[in-house]
């Protein structure tokens, strides 16, 4: 049973630039949340999808876009980056309205660098 | 705003000792609280969870104690061994945002 796998694991960019980072969902998981770490830091909610629509969003600019599909696998997109986007990015699947709704798991990341 | 807080930074414990790390929240409309250990390089792995209407919850060798009048929350870690040196994060959850504290880095001596 595969886990919730996230492609690339690395990925180095410049300013201004925009990325795509890609993530599917452990089996039968239904619901794709996307984080942002900062080095020494917690996660960070970015935002959350289920039905193909985002239906939650934390504190990030409009740069920070995304999408599902119908295989619930998604994509995160970020446009104009800036150094601070620098990150290790994460992606938690979970599954709506099993008996831990709340509960997610997390990928490995895909570690973005902003030259 | 920090929803959660949560201390040490960072903790030595000996190997066989207990390692305790603590968390506090803010917004009483949380309803689920999971800790996560994270290793350099990898994701956070769900370590255990707890719901407000239990008192504490018990799974080998880790043990969370939640306090709901005071809003606060412990993760125990027993017979504390050097494979558990990593990073802790507490966690808070209201329909399925999940807000992370800081992390804890602990690390156990051999």
């Amino acid at each position: 049973d595969a886990g919730v796998t996230q492609s690339p694991t690395h990925l180095i960019k410049t300013r201004g630039q925009q990325v795509t980072l890609r993530c599917s969902p452990k089996s039968g998981h239904d619901t794709v949340s996307w984080y942002q770490q900062a080095l020494g830091q917690g996660p960070q909610f970015i935002f959350q999808y289920y039905e193909e629509e985002e239906r939650q969003r934390g504190n990030f600019p409009d740069r920070f876009s995304g999408h599902q599909f119908p295989n619930y696998s998604s994509e995160l997109n970020v446009n104009a980056l800036l150094l601070g986007d620098s990150a290790l990015y994460l992606c938690a699947s979970s599954l709506e309205g099993g008996p831990w709704d709340n509960e997610q798991f997390f990928g490995p990341g895909t570690r973005l660098t902003v030259l | 705003q920090q929803q959660v807080k949560q201390s040490p930074q960072s903790l030595i414990v000996q190997k066989g000792g207990i390692s305790i790390i603590n968390c506090a929240y803010e917004n009483t409309a949380f309803d689920y609280f999971p800790w996560y250990q994270q290793f350099p390089g990898k994701g956070p792995a769900l370590l255990i969870a707890i719901r407000p209407d239990v008192s504490e919850k018990k799974e080998g060798r880790f043990t969370i104690s939640f306090n709901k009048s005071a809003k606060q929350f412990s993760l125990h870690i027993m017979d504390s061994q050097p494979g558990d040196s990593a990073t802790y994060f507490c966690a808070a959850s209201r329909v399925n945002k999940i807000i992370f504290g800081k992390g804890t880095r602990l690390h156990i001596l051999p």
